[in-house]
């Protein structure tokens, strides 16, 4: 919806152990949830993305989850490894309009050796 | 090189001229994106086309700002008179309509003096 709220705003986990960032959004209409991964110096990256008619989705170390009734969303990493490290974000379509992607405002995660 | 690209990387410029971004989407996608991205903080919508069609604009968009996309193909973001609350990356992200990923390019830093 037009407020996506995401936390925590840093995240720091030992390399091999998993992350996860949560998010909330407002508008129940919203059918569509993205993640994207942001490096030093680059454009936001996509990742992982949902639809509201599942409920999670994997790709390989990745993994989304929705729950529509509480509005909310989360990204799981397992297996960290030290390219995970960078800005991640949420993001859902706009109430006002569905081409409208409103983000959450990022969480900076820090890989530990 | 099929991805987004954005032209200049950077841009420092003096306040109260005028700077003007440039965007390459890629060649099939039908819908571009602007956002404006500063330290600490996700990307925020400025606008967006589809084809040459500009189908929306931000409330938070001042006057001086100004967008185009001739024929469709690439698009240029004009800011006139820049301030220095201008300062930040400005981001480009093209999708085409039959979902709404978005691909974005590297991004523009502005610096304004």
């Amino acid at each position: 919806g037009e407020n996506v709220e995401q936390h925590p705003s840093t995240l720091s986990v030992q390399e091999g152990d998993s992350a996860v960032i949560k998010c909330t959004y407002s508008d129940s209409a919203s059918n569509y949830f993205p993640w994207y991964k942001q490096e030093l110096g680059k454009g936001p990256q996509l990742i992982i993305d949902i639809r509201s008619n599942v409920g999670e989705k994997k790709d390989q170390r990745i993994a989304v989850t929705l729950n529509k009734t509480a509005k909310h969303f989360s990204l799981h990493i397992t297996e960290t490894q030290p390219e995970d490290s960078a800005v991640y974000f949420c993001a859902a379509p706009s109430y006002s309009s569905a081409s409208k992607i409103i983000f959450g405002s990022g969480t900076r995660l820090s890989i530990r050796p | 090189d099929t991805g987004v690209s954005q032209d200049p990387r950077h841009k420092i410029t003096k306040r109260g001229q005028n700077v003007t971004f440039r965007c390459d989407p890629i060649s099939e996608h039908n819908r571009l994106y602007w956002y404006r991205q500063t330290l600490g903080q996700g990307p925020e919508f400025l606008t967006y086309f589809q084809n040459e069609a500009q189908l929306e604009k931000s409330r938070l968009l001042s006057d001086r700002f100004s967008a185009e996309r001739p024929k469709g193909s690439f698009s240029t973001l004009e800011i006139q008179r820049t301030e220095q609350g201008d300062s930040a990356m400005y981001l480009c992200a093209s999708s085409s309509t039959a979902n709404e990923k978005l691909f974005f390019g590297s991004g523009t830093q502005l610096s304004v003096l």
